[in-house]
């Protein structure tokens, strides 16, 4: 049973430069959430997808924007790179609404991005 | 105040001793709740899920909660070296499909051999 996976593993970007990640959700599962996490910090929720529709968002800019494909795998896509964007970017795969009230999430490895 | 406070430790606790972490949260309407274990330059684990009142027992881990105190907390028993970690506490709020996971900074647990 494959867990979640991400690509790519690490990244290095220059300011202002644009940036995709992908992810491919758990077997079986349909809902993707997007966290970032700084150093030294907990994982803050960006948003999430569920019937390829963004269906919550954190307090992020619209920098940062994302999309949802039929297969449930999603894309983060960050625009205009700041040197604060780097970080650790997570993927988190779940049930959504028809998972009967489980709502687990389970993280990919993650994408190490660096912006210079 | 925080929405999610932990200890940031780090904790120090004896091999085969008993390590408890606490977590308070601000949203009373969280109803589900998570424990990620995150080892250095890994991703998070999930390791215990809670929804209601009480405990919930799984191998050596034991999660308790108390949604009147907003107070949720994790018990490792016979504590392993390989259970040196930072532990996350991570209440769900339940508004999209699924849960937006608020996260507290996590508590570093050092288990000493």
């Amino acid at each position: 049973d494959a867990g979640v996976t991400q690509s790519p593993t690490h990244l290095i970007k220059t300011r202002g430069q644009q940036v995709t990640l992908r992810c491919s959700p758990k077997s079986g599962h349909d809902t993707v959430s997007w966290y970032q996490q700084a150093l030294g910090q907990g994982p803050q929720f960006i948003f999430q997808y569920y019937e390829e529709e963004e269906r919550q968002r954190g307090n992020f800019p619209d920098r940062f924007s994302g999309h949802q494909f039929p297969n449930y795998s999603s894309e983060l896509n960050v625009n205009a790179l700041l040197l604060g964007d780097s970080a650790l970017y997570l993927c988190a795969s779940s049930l959504g609404l028809a998972g009967g009230g489980r709502y687990e999430q389970y993280f990919g490895p993650g994408t190490r991005l660096t912006v210079t | 105040q925080k929405e999610v406070e932990q200890n940031s430790g780090p904790l120090s606790v004896p091999e085969g001793a008993i390590a408890s972490l606490n977590c308070t949260y601000s949203d009373r309407g969280s109803q589900s709740f998570f424990w990620y274990r995150q080892y250095s330059g890994k991703s998070p684990e999930l390791i215990m899920s809670i929804y209601s009142n009480g405990d919930k027992e799984d191998g050596r881990f034991t999660a308790q909660l108390n949604k009147a105190s907003q107070y949720v907390s994790l018990l490792i028993r016979d504590s392993q070296p390989s259970d040196s970690a930072t532990y996350l506490c991570a209440p769900g709020d339940l508004r999209g499909a699924t849960n937006k996971l608020i996260f507290g900074t996590g508590t570093l647990l050092a288990v000493q051999p």
